[in-house]
């Protein structure tokens, strides 16, 4: 019930394509739902957020996919730039609670090719 | 966002040794702060929970006494690993957030045993 699973596990996409990783969950009490971006031997670095009450949201180049139906959630990087080259993580918490914390997909290396 | 600070963010120490790492909020106070282990091309996995003032809740099969953490103020934590190992080398990354907010994430530290 805890779960999130990411897929794919590694995604080499062209310099100015799409790239899109796609995260389900099973606990229907999950409300919050962000996405980190990690560079080698950095910590993780929120990207963007979504919560159940809305289907999308867009920062810059950044979107969130939110299908609460199907319980899934992806997140698409619009016109890929080699730096965008870095591991990404979704996660998925029950906040408002005293015991809230982060559970993470198992992480998606993304490599943009110039 | 936030300013979530680790130091150090590299440390070798001899098997048997004792290491800190500390983890300070620099531009808010932490109400809660977590503790998380990552090996190479894994995801985050979350040790311990400590909230100001309080023991920290440890996640099951993380060895408290081998893993000490201590929050006794609202901007610094500080996880000692004891008895240090080989097994134990691994990225430790601390995150912190006030209240229900978003949780920031501090740089991560490598420990290496030898």
């Amino acid at each position: 019930q805890q779960q999130v699973k990411q897929s794919p596990q590694s995604l080499i996409v062209q310099k100015g394509g799409i790239s899109i990783i796609n995260c389900a969950y099973e606990n229907t009490a999950f409300d919050y739902f962000p996405w980190y971006q990690q560079f080698p031997g950095k910590g993780p670095a929120l990207l963007i957020a979504i919560r159940p009450d809305v289907s999308e949201k867009k920062e810059g180049r950044f979107t969130i996919s939110f299908n609460k139906s199907a319980k899934q959630f992806s997140l698409h990087i619009m016109d890929s730039q080699p730096g965008d080259s870095a591991t990404y993580f979704c996660a998925a918490s029950i906040e408002g609670t005293s015991g809230s914390r982060l559970t993470f997909g198992e992480g998606t290396q993304l490599t943009v090719n110039p | 966002g936030a300013v979530v600070s680790q130091h150090p963010s590299r440390v070798i120490c001899k098997s048997g040794t004792s290491v800190k790492i500390e983890c300070r909020s620099l531009d808010f106070q932490a109400t809660t702060m977590f503790w998380y282990r990552q090996f190479p091309k894994q995801s985050l996995m979350l040790m311990a929970t400590s909230n100001e003032g309080s023991k920290a809740t440890y996640e099951q099969g993380v060895e408290k006494d081998k893993f000490l953490i201590n929050h006794a103020s609202l901007t610094l934590s500080t996880l000692t690993v004891t008895s240090a190992h080989p097994e134990d080398s691994s990225f430790y990354i601390c995150s912190a957030r006030w209240g229900w907010t978003e949780a920031f994430f501090g740089q991560g530290t490598r420990l290496t045993v030898v």
